[in-house]
């Protein structure tokens, strides 16, 4: 079955740093890119940027360049994306998704991941 | 970055009507780079149409989509109750390789 995994739920106070992951299962992963969208609460879908876990190409939507780092261990066929100092604003549900390639849209979606930034 | 508009943002029907959503492109999209999710609460997104006109696998024929250039279209033909939810667009520019969301269209049940 093809199925990606998002690590769980995270409580998260401003400043510090987080790092979530998503693991693709059998060959879901297999020559195909990752990418991560941002849901804020009760608002749309924002895409942040996309990486091929076979040579670690990246590309970020220029919205989120420089706010995240997103990166991949293909060893064990996981996409992370992660933040070096948190603020109350990265609150909110992030997915990961597979793309064929870098210009496909993303047909198969991870479960989620909600971040909560509070003091 | 090609901005996408979707429109209406809430549109009210009854089971077994037809919904029409449209979705208006800033400069012209390549139309193999266009799709449709459906997201309904609690859930991740799901592809409904990719290139424009394809369903995706598993999905019903009530849905369609159309279009090209700058205008596209999801068609549902005859609503099911299941089918209440928020529909996006999403694009990815052939010479950018960025993506990119439409705001979404809330489809309620009047």
């Amino acid at each position: 079955e093809e199925l990606l995994v998002q690590s769980g739920a995270e409580v998260k106070k401003p400043g510090e740093s987080l790092k979530i992951s998503c693991k693709g299962f059998g060959k879901t992963l297999t020559n195909s890119w990752v990418g991560w969208v941002r849901q804020m609460p009760g608002k749309g879908l924002e895409w942040m940027g996309i990486i091929y876990p076979g040579d670690s190409d990246t590309r970020y939507s220029p919205s989120f360049q420089g706010q995240v780092t997103i990166s991949a261990d293909r060893s064990i066929s996981t996409a992370y994306l992660q933040w070096s100092s948190l603020k109350a604003s990265d609150t909110g549900m992030y997915y990961c998704a597979r793309h064929f390639n870098s210009w496909s849209s993303p047909d198969l979606w991870g479960q989620g991941t909600l971040v909560t930034v509070s003091s | 970055e090609i901005v996408l508009t979707q429109s209406p943002g809430t549109l009210s029907l009854s089971p077994g009507e037809r919904a029409t959503l449209s979705c208006r492109a800033s400069q012209s999209v390549t139309s193999t780079y266009l799709a449709w999710y459906q997201q309904k609460p609690g859930q991740a997104p799901r592809l409904l149409i990719h290139g424009a006109s394809s369903r995706a696998t598993g999905i019903p024929d009530r849905f369609s989509g159309s279009g090209s250039g700058t205008d596209f279209t999801l068609t549902i033909s005859r609503l099911e109750p299941e089918d209440f939810a928020v529909y996006y667009c999403q694009q990815c520019g052939s010479s950018s390789r960025l993506h990119t969301f439409g705001q979404g269209t809330k489809l309620e049940i009047k």
